[in-house]
């Protein structure tokens, strides 16, 4: 079946790197993407990436795709405290019927 | 405001109420999504809409009932709610195959059944 699984809690300072990671176990899924989700706020798309493609880099945002293991991840660089979110990683699921499958989300906290 | 507008933003109700939700978009989508976010728990799926027709129900229970009377409205009408419905309930919309695109969501509406 599908599914998408998230470790479920990150902290890192500000100014490091956060590495959040996601593993998924439709092979046909066309795009994988990455949503933030604010305190109080609704889920806001904040990169996606083909799958056909290894990486996208986008600012401070870097997204890898192993689709070899079915392992996508989400770096972000030079962190800061207006980072912390919860992060979900999406994946689009087989045919591209329009219904996203989320994981349960990381919850990144970035310490001053 | 990303698009999707849900209202209201805050909603209280005590068990016997009868409310509703609503969701608009003019993004032009075909499809709106309602969802359950409780704290420490996924994402939960309610209803699918494509073009008006509810395409999925997933399992939820007829206190809960979605209205959708055209591509750009949804609604979610509540009632003898129980306090464990208590959640942030947000509405998405995309266009029939998501695409690079994916799901545009609203702010939500949070819930508290008293």
């Amino acid at each position: 079946g599908e599914d998408v699984e998230q470790s479920l809690f990150l902290s890192v300072r500000e100014g490091d790197s956060s590495v959040i990671n996601c593993t998924y176990t439709d092979s046909s899924s066309t795009y994988l993407y990455w949503y933030k989700q604010e305190p109080g706020a609704g889920l806001q798309l904040l990169t996606y990436i083909f799958s056909n493609m290894d990486m996208k880099q986008d600012q401070r945002l870097t997204v890898l795709l192993n689709k070899k293991d079915k392992h996508l991840s989400l770096r972000i660089a030079d962190t800061q405290t207006g980072d912390s979110a919860i992060y979900f990683c999406a994946e689009s699921g087989s045919g591209n019927t329009g219904k996203l499958i989320f994981g349960q989300g990381t919850t990144l906290q970035v310490k001053p | 405001e990303t698009g999707v507008t849900q209202t209201p933003r805050h909603l209280v109700m005590g068990m016997t109420n009868k409310k509703s939700l609503k969701c608009e978009q003019h993004l032009g989508h075909n499809a709106m999504y309602w969802y359950k976010q409780s704290a420490k728990k996924p994402l939960e799926l309610m209803f699918v809409y494509n073009f008006k027709e509810q395409t999925e129900n997933n399992s939820v229970p007829s206190r809960f009932s979605p209205e959708c009377p055209n591509s750009s409205h949804l609604f979610l009408h509540l009632h003898t709610l129980q306090p464990e419905d208590s959640a942030l309930y947000l509405c998405a919309s995309s266009q029939e195959g998501v695409g690079n695109y994916g799901y545009t969501f609203g702010s939500g509406t949070r819930l508290t059944v008293v």
